[in-house]
């Protein structure tokens, strides 16, 4: 049973590029998280999604930065214009649905995106 | 809103040392508490957890316990080795309803031969 896969692992952009970043949750998963962790610092909450569906974008920045989560595919967490200070690793983590038999309250991690902004 | 605070580190121990990791928090509700671990370049993976006051998680020889009371749940582990090097973050989830963990700065430790 494959686990939360991110890609891709490393990404070199440009300022003023734009940084696309996916997520496949684990297999029976149905909530995504997106977290980033800047160099040296704790991981910090961005968007909480369900398919086709944002639940929880409290952490997101207002601006340049977008997620989803369609009916088919990976979850995207897309970042426009980046700037150096966006130079981050971004976590990915899944879960079962509420209330599902197997939902612990634990998060599933990937391994991460790691975005250097040149 | 919920928070989590860990001590600040690097901790630097001798093999077969006693480590304690301290974590406190904050929240309304009923959380839940997680210890995760981070290897160098890997992301977070579950190292113990606990769902209710007085309940004990342990793991690898790690161990924590819920404390309600001092709003406290501090991570133990009786003789550490090289291969327990890593960044350890204390968590919680479910203060406020909220479904995402809310994750304490991290506290890097480093074990040496």
């Amino acid at each position: 049973n494959a686990g939360v896969m991110q890609n891709p692992r490393h990404l070199v952009r440009r300022r003023g590029q734009e940084a696309r970043l996916r997520c496949s949750p684990m297999k029976g998963h149905s909530h995504v998280y997106w977290y980033r962790q800047l160099p040296e610092e704790g991981l910090k909450f961005m968007v909480y999604l369900q398919k086709e569906n944002i639940i929880d974008e409290s952490g997101m920045p207002k601006e340049r930065f977008s997620a989803e989560f369609p009916k088919e595919g990976p979850s995207i967490l897309r970042i426009q214009q980046v700037v150096r200070g966006d130079s981050a690793a971004y976590f990915c983590a899944s879960s079962p649905r509420e209330g599902a038999r197997t939902n612990t309250g634990e998060l599933f991690f990937g391994e991460g995106s790691r975005l250097t902004v040149l | 809103g919920d928070s989590v605070t860990q001590m600040e580190g690097p901790v630097t121990l001798s093999e077969e040392a006693f480590l304690t990791i301290n974590c406190t928090y904050t929240a309304t509700g009923y959380p839940s508490l997680f210890w995760y671990v981070q290897y160098p370049g890997e992301g977070l993976q579950l190292l113990l957890k606990a769902t209710k006051a007085d309940d004990k998680g342990s793991n690898k020889g790690f161990e924590a316990t819920y404390r309600k009371e001092t709003t406290s749940f501090h991570l133990e582990k009786g003789s550490v080795q090289v291969s327990d090097s890593a960044v350890y973050f204390c968590a919680l989830s479910g203060g406020t309803g909220r479904r995402a963990l809310t994750f304490g700065s991290g506290t890097r430790l480093q074990v040496q031969p």
